[in-house]
């Protein structure tokens, strides 16, 4: 089983609302990433979470906050978003340890900032 | 720098025929190499690995070939199928490092 799952599917929020991002997995992954992706380009890394502490932040502005909870849960707020911001974000996870890294991707969250 | 490069944005390919997709990239470092398909509005699927000590690793109707010298890959599927139909993408990692996307080829299979 490589699933990863993430709530909502969808979401339009408002420049001065606040919402929250959910990503799952019961792999027992140790790392945990958010992506943010535009329509056919490549993933853009956000955040890196290595054994729930924050490894990776790839100077991504103070209105994207995230969170990990426990070893299967990450969170993303989000906060006065800019539509510039609309896009599909990606959660992913991987198994820790090994030469090969292979990341599992979730469905993703399409994000609509009016 | 564009480490990983998808040269071709876009490939078109009959049905039955193989597609051929390819990626180059500088850093003789990385220790893997993945590739992933991405339908519209989805997460990107893994499909297929390799380590960079081997040339070859297959799965099914995806195969993948790694060049060390010409710091080359390149992934086949053999036959197509309409449902091929996808953005590629190949990425390439260090251990312990982040994961390396090229831009993605659109993969067209027509019937």
């Amino acid at each position: 089983d490589t699933e990863v799952t993430q709530t909502p599917k969808h979401l339009v929020m408002g420049m001065t609302n606040k919402k929250s991002l959910k990503c799952e997995q019961h792999m027992g992954h140790r790392a945990m990433y958010w992506y943010k992706q535009k329509a056919k380009k490549p993933p853009e890394l956000m955040f890196v979470y290595s054994y729930e502490k924050l490894s990776i932040n790839e100077s991504v502005p103070s209105r994207f906050s995230p969170e990990c909870p426990n070893s299967s849960l990450l969170n993303l707020h989000l906060h006065a978003l800019q539509p510039e911001d609309s896009a599909l974000y990606l959660c992913a996870s991987r198994v820790t340890g090994g030469i090969q890294e292979t990341q599992y991707f979730g469905p993703g969250t399409r994000l609509l900032v009016l | 720098d564009q480490q990983v490069k998808q040269n071709s944005p876009s490939l078109s390919v009959q049905e039955g025929r193989i597609s051929i997709l390819n990626c180059d990239y500088t850093n003789s470092m990385f220790d893997y190499f993945l590739w992933y398909k991405k339908y519209p509005a989805e997460g990107p699927t893994f499909l297929i690995s390799i380590s960079s000590i081997k040339d070859k690793n297959e799965d099914g109707r995806f195969t993948v070939f790694l060049n060390k010298s010409a710091k080359h890959l390149s992934l086949h599927i053999v036959p197509s199928q309409p449902g091929d139909s996808a953005v590629y993408f190949c990425a390439a990692g260090i251990q312990g490092g982040k994961l390396i996307f090229g831009q993605g080829t659109e993969l067209s299979v027509k019937p």
